[in-house]
């Protein structure tokens, strides 16, 4: 199985603020990844597929890179609705896996 | 606005079974694999099992394995998965999710969850 490492856990920030969250998969995926935000109590929702496609309707606030096996969430100003858990997910092979997840709070 | 919808959820002794179903709406149905991905309280998400858009093809992770199936009645717009042999640890909120618009294995739209805890 493919192991998706996430970091950091948890972070703290200010609003404003650029923010970076790092996922590193245990072999190559190409840029099959995508990333999700989980407000408190919600589902999760799209936000970047294909490692660096924003979602239709997502922020402009929000951007991935990467590709292989390391890659990253940028927010490039945060917002106090950026409040939220973000995973990681590669959909290279089954069975699918995510990111432990990175709790995002604002100072 | 396409939408899913979980129902089946609840509090059940372990080794028992239950049964979720997933109804859609909104969108083609029958075109569209549908996954369902779990969270057990206050951890990550966990992908667990998929139905192609025509039922021909189902994967499970190895947890699951043998006690879970995932069927389908796209003249219903339904998902269903049967959990059979129910443990503790498959206490979780069950999302049902769908395969993108091109066919790749990342979730555009999820339900909003149905809560199944396993307890004696």
């Amino acid at each position: 199985d493919i192991q998706m490492t996430q970091s950091p856990s948890t972070l703290s920030a200010s609003a404003g603020d650029r923010v970076t969250i790092t996922c590193r998969a245990s072999q190559s995926i190409s840029v099959r990844l995508a990333w999700y935000q989980q407000k408190p109590g919600k589902a999760p929702s799209l936000l970047i597929y294909k490692a660096s496609t924003l979602e239709s309707g997502v922020p402009e606030r929000f951007g991935g890179s990467g590709s292989g096996t390391e890659f990253t969430l940028t927010i490039s100003s945060l917002q106090p609705d950026d409040l939220a858990t973000y995973y990681c997910q590669q959909y290279d092979t089954y069975p699918l896996t995510f990111g432990g997840g990175t709790k995002v709070e604002i100072k | 606005q396409a939408h899913l919808v979980e129902s089946g959820g609840g509090v059940v002794q372990p080794g028992t079974s239950l049964r979720l179903s997933c109804a859609g709406s909104g969108f083609s149905f029958s075109d569209f694999a549908i996954h369902w991905v779990r969270q057990a309280p206050g951890k990550g998400l966990e992908w667990v099992a998929v139905i192609s858009y025509d039922a021909s093809n189902e994967y499970y992770v190895d947890s699951v394995k043998g006690r879970f199936t995932v069927s389908r009645d796209n003249s219903k717009d339904t998902v269903y998965m049967q959990m059979n042999s129910l443990r503790p640890d498959d206490t979780a909120v069950y999302y049902c999710a769908r395969i993108a618009v091109g066919g790749r294995n990342y979730f555009d739209i999820w339900g909003q969850g149905s809560l199944v805890i396993v307890s004696s």
